[in-house]
């Protein structure tokens, strides 16, 4: 299927545990994007790249590791979860459309215990 | 600090009237500007945007509009319909290629 697709779409974890949550793009767009949406917060970057090899934090990437070997996967590690990255993630890719329009991702709910 | 501000959290609006959406932002170094919808358990998508060199731009019942003195854009949907009851996101950035910084969206609620 082409777009964007984020798995799994609903995770239950506990705290500690490592947690992967994957982002796969059929379009070869250059740059990805990981956000997190809560409640009064909106939606907050937390990792962004512009190409495969090539990542930077965004304002909340405390608690995520990402890496980005392929152009259409971008997965979000959270190496030891906690109870407040409760959240729903949301990736996002961008094409040379030059007006800075991101494509999303359906969202993963993640409920840490 | 918040550099994308929308300070209404929620909106109730009747079938057929104006809704109007507000946004501000403080970084006078933001050039492009778009807002987003978003249904619940769905990921935003892109509705309108505008950069920092028009002040108006329209699409079909969807206009935003841009004042750079103020710092403030705004989303006008005439005439709003049942099927608008989302939540809609302003986002800027500086240019087309760095991460969108988004504000905290507002609430609408078309009533029929």
């Amino acid at each position: 299927d082409a777009g964007i697709t984020q798995s799994p779409r609903y995770k239950i974890t506990e705290t500690g545990r490592q947690v992967t949550l994957m982002c796969h793009q059929t379009w070869s767009h250059s740059y990805m994007f990981w956000y997190r949406q809560d409640l009064g917060h909106g939606l907050r970057l937390i990792y962004y790249s512009a190409a495969a090899d090539i990542t930077d934090k965004g304002e909340v990437p405390d608690g995520y590791v990402v890496s980005r070997s392929k152009t259409e996967n971008f997965p979000l590690t959270l190496e030891s979860a906690t109870r407040s990255q409760t959240s729903v993630y949301f990736c996002a890719s961008l094409g040379v459309s030059g007006a800075n329009v991101l494509t999303f991702g359906a969202g993963s709910r993640l409920t840490v215990l | 600090d918040q550099q994308v501000k929308q300070n209404s959290p929620s909106l109730s609006v009747q079938e057929g009237r104006i809704s109007i959406l507000n946004c501000d932002y403080t970084n006078s170094m933001f050039d492009y500007f778009l807002w987003y919808k978003k249904y619940p358990a769905e990921g935003p998508t892109f509705l309108i945007s505008i950069s920092s060199i028009k002040d108006k731009n329209e699409d079909g019942r969807f206009t935003v509009f841009l004042n750079k003195s103020a710092k403030h854009l705004s989303l006008h949907i005439v005439p709003s319909q049942p099927g608008d009851s989302a939540v809609y996101f302003c986002a800027a950035s500086a240019r087309w290629d760095t991460p969108l910084v988004f504000g905290k969206g507002t609430r609408l609620s078309v009533i029929a």
